[in-house]
């Protein structure tokens, strides 16, 4: 089974509206970060915002908001007030477990986000 | 920018070749991570050294390995390339194990004719 699911291949949004791009995941460690990661043309991985299991409240970075239903197992990460910069690939990833193992990252297959005028 | 430093940035090979990866770590982190991102997926997690030590190996043959050195920087080397090695590779640095932030180099873009 995937643990990261990104259903949106392709995405459109203008100028200035808000988007939302879904993410669901899929783990059994009650102990798990999930990140969101943009990737512009250029290919360098840009995080973006980080939400952890046990966080009661949404995580919050500027324009980007993590919409996290646990029960549901989906993190949906929301842009509000897209620019044209925000054009790009996004990534949801996951880590699993703490205490020592490696921080490995999963990543889903990824959003191409298009901002246009 | 991150810190995170990768070179070369392009490369190109001839299958059976071997190749060697270099990444400087962000200044502090003591945790690097290696990643493959075939064109068009996400990146898939090739293994991470912690102190100088394999910290976690992900999906891939003995012929993936890699190296940390004192000063943390990091080496992924690849011996005989098949052309599905063909990739951008990415470097993650962190601070300690787990870590709630991976900061990732620009890759290497790696083809194999």
């Amino acid at each position: 089974a995937q643990k990261i699911t990104q259903t949106q291949p392709g995405m459109f949004v203008q100028e200035k509206e808000a988007v939302t791009l879904d993410c669901t995941y899929d783990t059994s460690d009650p102990s798990y970060g999930l990140f969101w990661y943009k990737q512009p043309s250029s290919g360098e991985m840009i995080f973006l915002i980080y939400q952890g299991s046990y966080d009661q409240q949404n995580a919050t970075e500027g324009r980007y908001s993590l919409n996290f239903q646990k029960a549901r197992k989906s993190a949906n990460l929301v842009i509000s007030a897209s620019q044209l910069g925000d054009s790009a690939m996004y990534f949801c990833a996951m880590r699993e477990g703490g205490g020592g193992t490696a921080s490995k990252l999963t990543f889903g297959t990824g959003t191409r986000l298009q901002v246009t005028l | 920018e991150t810190g995170v430093t990768q070179s070369p940035t392009h490369l190109i090979k001839t299958r059976g070749q071997q190749v060697t990866l270099r990444c400087s770590s962000q200044s502090g982190h003591n945790t690097v991570s290696w990643y493959q991102q075939a064109l068009g997926q996400g990146p898939q997690f090739i293994f991470q050294y912690y102190r100088e030590e394999e910290n976690g190996r992900g999906n891939f043959p003995p012929r993936f390995s890699g190296l940390q050195f004192p000063n943390y920087s990091s080496e992924l080397n690849v011996n005989a390339l098949e052309l599905d090695d063909s990739a951008l590779y990415l470097c993650a640095s962190s601070l300690g194990v787990p870590s709630y932030e991976q900061f990732f180099g620009p890759g290497t873009r790696l083809t194999v004719l």
